[in-house]
C-alpha cells in the first residue's frame, strides 16, 4: 500500500539542526511532489515547503528561508527536512505529505516526527 | 501570501445535524483548495480536494463547495466519528497556506 514511513523522534539543543526522513513506498517515487508541514502542539498546522522529488526543485515559506532544507535520495525513495538554528519555538510535530501533482492535494501523510528543542 | 480565514474556530452539534465550515480567502486563485480532517495525535487526512471533490473512501455525507473566495465543508447527518479539527488549506500558490482550524464537538 502507499505510504509514508518517517524516522523517529529527536531531542535537540538551542542552536542544533534536524534532519527528519520520510521514505515512500507503494507508489513512483518522483510522480508526486512531497509537502512538509508542521504543527505546535495544540496549534495549528503550518506549511513549511515543498519539492519536486524529480527535478529537486523547492520552494520554502519565508519565515524558514536561510535554515530550511529539503532534499532527495531518488535511490532509496527518501526526501529528507533539515532545519538548523533551532530554538523552542521549533519544537513541534513534523509531517511530511505526498502532493498531486495535477490538483495539489496532500493524499498520503507521513505518521509523524516529534523534534523537541530544550537545553 | 494568500490568507485564508476560516470560521467557526469551534462548534457543537448535535448528532444527525448538518454542520457548515467556511474558508475565506484574502485574494481570488484557481480552485486548488482542500480540506482536511485531524483527530487528536493523528495525521491529517484528506476530505476533499480542488474545492469540491471528495477523496476516495471518504463518506459521502462530506462535501465541498466554492463561491467566489469562499469555500464550504458541509457535514450532513453528522455522527459521532466526525469529532475532529477541519482545516482548509489553499494550494494554488506558495506558500500553501492553511484556514486556523475548527474544532467540531458533539453535544
Amino acid at each position: 500500500q502507499v505510504q509514508l514511513v518517517q524516522s523517529g523522534a529527536e531531542v535537540k539543543k538551542p542552536g542544533a539542526s534536524v534532519k527528519v526522513s520520510c521514505k515512500a513506498s507503494g507508489y513512483t517515487f518522483i510522480t508526486y511532489d512531497i509537502t512538509w508541514v508542521r504543527q505546535a502542539s495544540g496549534q495549528g498546522l503550518e506549511w513549511m515547503g515543498w519539492m519536486n522529488p524529480n527535478s529537486g526543485d523547492t520552494a520554502y515559506a519565508q519565515k524558514f528561508q536561510g535554515r530550511l532544507t529539503m532534499t532527495r535520495s531518488t535511490s532509496t525513495s527518501t526526501a529528507y527536512m533539515e532545519l538548523s538554528s533551532l530554538t523552542s519555538e521549533d519544537t513541534a510535530v513534523y509531517y511530511c505529505a505526498r502532493r498531486g501533482l495535477l490538483l495539489h492535494q496532500e493524499d498520503v501523510w507521513g505518521q509523524g516526527t516529534t523534534v523537541t528543542v530544550s537545553s | 501570501d494568500i490568507q485564508m480565514t476560516q470560521s467557526p474556530s469551534s462548534l457543537s452539534a448535535s448528532v444527525g445535524d448538518r454542520v457548515t465550515i467556511t474558508c475565506r480567502a484574502s485574494q481570488s486563485f484557481s480552485t486548488y483548495l482542500n480540506w482536511y480532517q485531524q483527530k487528536p495525535g493523528k495525521a491529517p487526512q484528506l476530505l476533499i480536494y480542488a474545492a469540491s471533490n471528495l477523496q476516495s473512501g471518504v463518506p459521502s455525507r462530506f462535501s465541498g463547495r466554492e463561491s467566489g473566495t469562499s469555500f464550504t465543508l458541509t457535514i450532513s447527518n453528522l455522527q459521532p466519528e466526525d469529532i475532529a479539527t477541519y482545516y482548509c488549506q489553499q494550494s494554488d500558490s506558495f506558500p500553501n497556506t492553511f484556514g486556523q482550524g475548527t474544532k467540531l464537538e458533539i453535544k
